[in-house]
């Protein structure tokens, strides 16, 4: 167990539809990154959050979204879905910088239909 | 042509045997990490280089900054390490992963 959680572990929706994938963070980790596994991509990194803080960006669509609230746990707003959106999202957290090493959570599976 | 390229894409091994795994990068790079994808579909982070070479356990990785290739060796190999293992670059502040290595070791 990495001591980070990630909710939902399964969502099934629709095409058009928006969906919020939650992250709570390893306690005293300060960085939360989002990551996007898809069969035909691999992992791609989406997000990274420091202390509230969008601290660095990397692949991610203008439909998607994140935040990081004041209680460290981060929320991965996904809008206007759409089937290649279908993957395994992935959230982990390190203490503070881009060179720590990462705990990953168990993931949330999304599937569009 | 990817920024990260592993080989080999599957690897077959009889427990006890000794398994590299490769990652050439053609980027500049802070760092390097290589992380292990459970069947179940779990990562966990393995270890992260900027240079030399670090050991966990059976575990070793090295770096060559200059050649840009990593290399992550595996002694007396157990069924329990079957998994996918997956070299990640880092950019100032972006990732790129590799496609991963698919290691099956069989008692």
């Amino acid at each position: 167990d990495s001591g980070v959680t990630q909710t939902p572990k399964h969502l099934i929706t629709a095409t058009g539809q928006r969906v919020t994938l939650r992250c709570s963070p390893r306690s005293g980790d300060l960085s939360v990154y989002w990551y996007q596994q898809s069969l035909d991509q691999g992992l791609q990194f989406l997000i990274q959050y420091y202390n509230g803080e969008e601290r660095a960006k990397g692949n991610i669509l203008e439909r998607f979204s994140a935040q990081q609230f004041p209680d460290l746990h981060s929320e991965l707003n996904l809008s206007s879905l759409e089937l290649g959106d279908s993957a395994l999202y992935f959230c982990a957290s390190s203490v503070a910088h881009i060179t720590d090493t990462q705990y990953f959570g168990p993931g949330t599976r999304l599937t569009v239909l | 042509k990817n920024e990260v390229e592993q080989s080999p894409q599957n690897l077959t091994a009889q427990e006890g045997e000794f398994i590299t795994i490769n990652c050439s990068y053609s980027v500049g790079i802070s760092a390097l990490h290589w992380l292990q994808q459970h069947p179940g579909g779990g990562i966990v982070s393995l270890f992260m280089l900027s240079s030399g070479k670090k050991k966990h356990g059976r575990l070793i990785a090295t770096i060559n900054i200059q050649e840009k290739h990593s290399s992550l060796h595996i002694t007396a190999s157990h069924p329990r390490d079957s998994a996918v293992y997956i070299c990640a670059v880092r950019l100032n502040n972006d990732m790129r992963f590799g496609a991963g290595t698919r290691l099956t070791v069989k008692p």
